[in-house]
C-alpha cells in the first residue's frame, strides 16, 4: 500500500514569514499533485509535478518533486493571510488510476 | 465550464434513513471519483468509475453504501440505512485520461443524527 506522510500537521505563522510543507513516501509516484482546501469547499488543484527533480513556481509558491519521485515539498515565501487553508499532497499510483492523499497540513497565517 | 457540481450541499438526516448524494462531473471527463473526508481519517477514496463503469469499489466501507453512474454526466452515492458514523463530507471529483489531475466538487456535508 502506497502511503504519503505529510508534515507538519499544523503550522501557525505571522504574515511575511516563509514556510515549507513536506510530503514523503517510500513509494514511487507517476506524478504528484498539491491541492489547497478552504473551509466548506472542495480541494482546488494548485500544481502537478511529473518529472523527478522538477521545480514549479506559482507566484510565491514553489513546488519541488524529488529526484526519485518519492517526495515533494511546497515552499511559500512571504506568507499572506489569504494563504490560510488545508494543503494536501496527492500521489498518482503507477497505474494512473488512483491518487493517494497525505493527511494534510493546516496552515494559518496571522496578520 | 461550471466545474463539478454536487447536490445537496448539506444533508441532515436521522439514523436509518436513506441518503442519496448526486454528482455531475465536468463535461468530457472520463473518470469519476467519490471520496469521504473526516478529521480522523482524512480524504478516503470510496469508489471510482471509468467511462461510467465502476472499476474499484474497495474503499466502500460497507454494503450499506452503493454508487451508480448511469451516464457520463451523472453519478449517485447512496447510503441505506444511514448511521451516525457516516457523518462526513463527501466529495465527487472528475478527471480526464487518468487519476493524475482531479477536479473536486464543493462537497456534501452529511450529518446523521
Amino acid at each position: 500500500t502506497q502511503l504519503l506522510e505529510q508534515s507538519p500537521q499544523f503550522l501557525s505563522i505571522q504574515e511575511g514569514e516563509n514556510l515549507t510543507v513536506y510530503c514523503n513516501s517510500s513509494s514511487v509516484f507517476s506524478s504528484l499533485q498539491w491541492y489547497r482546501q478552504e473551509p466548506g469547499e472542495g480541494p482546488v488543484l494548485l500544481v502537478t509535478v511529473v518529472t523527478g527533480g522538477e521545480v514549479k513556481k506559482l507566484k510565491r509558491l514553489t513546488f519541488q518533486f524529488g529526484d526519485a519521485r518519492k517526495d515533494s515539498s511546497l515552499h511559500i515565501t512571504a506568507a499572506q493571510p489569504g494563504d490560510t487553508g488545508l494543503y494536501l499532497c496527492a500521489g498518482e499510483n503507477e497505474y494512473g488510476n488512483k491518487l493517494v492523499f497525505g493527511a494534510g497540513t493546516i496552515l494559518r497565517v496571522k496578520s | 465550464d461550471a466545474g463539478v457540481i454536487q447536490s445537496p450541499r448539506h444533508e441532515v438526516t436521522e439514523m436509518g434513513q436513506e441518503v442519496t448524494l448526486r454528482c455531475k462531473p465536468i463535461s468530457g471527463h472520463d473518470y469519476l471519483f467519490w471520496y469521504r473526508q473526516t478529521m480522523m481519517r482524512g480524504l478516503e477514496l470510496l469508489i471510482y468509475f471509468n467511462n461510467n463503469v465502476p472499476i474499484d469499489d474497495s474503499g466502500m466501507p460497507e454494503d450499506r453504501f452503493s454508487a451508480k453512474m448511469p451516464n457520463a454526466s451523472f453519478s449517485t452515492l447512496k447510503i441505506q440505512p444511514s448511521e451516525p458514523r457516516d457523518s462526513a463530507v463527501y466529495f465527487c471529483a472528475s478527471s480526464y485520461g487518468g487519476a493524475g489531475t482531479q477536479y473536486f466538487g464543493p462537497g456534501t456535508r452529511l450529518l446523521v443524527l
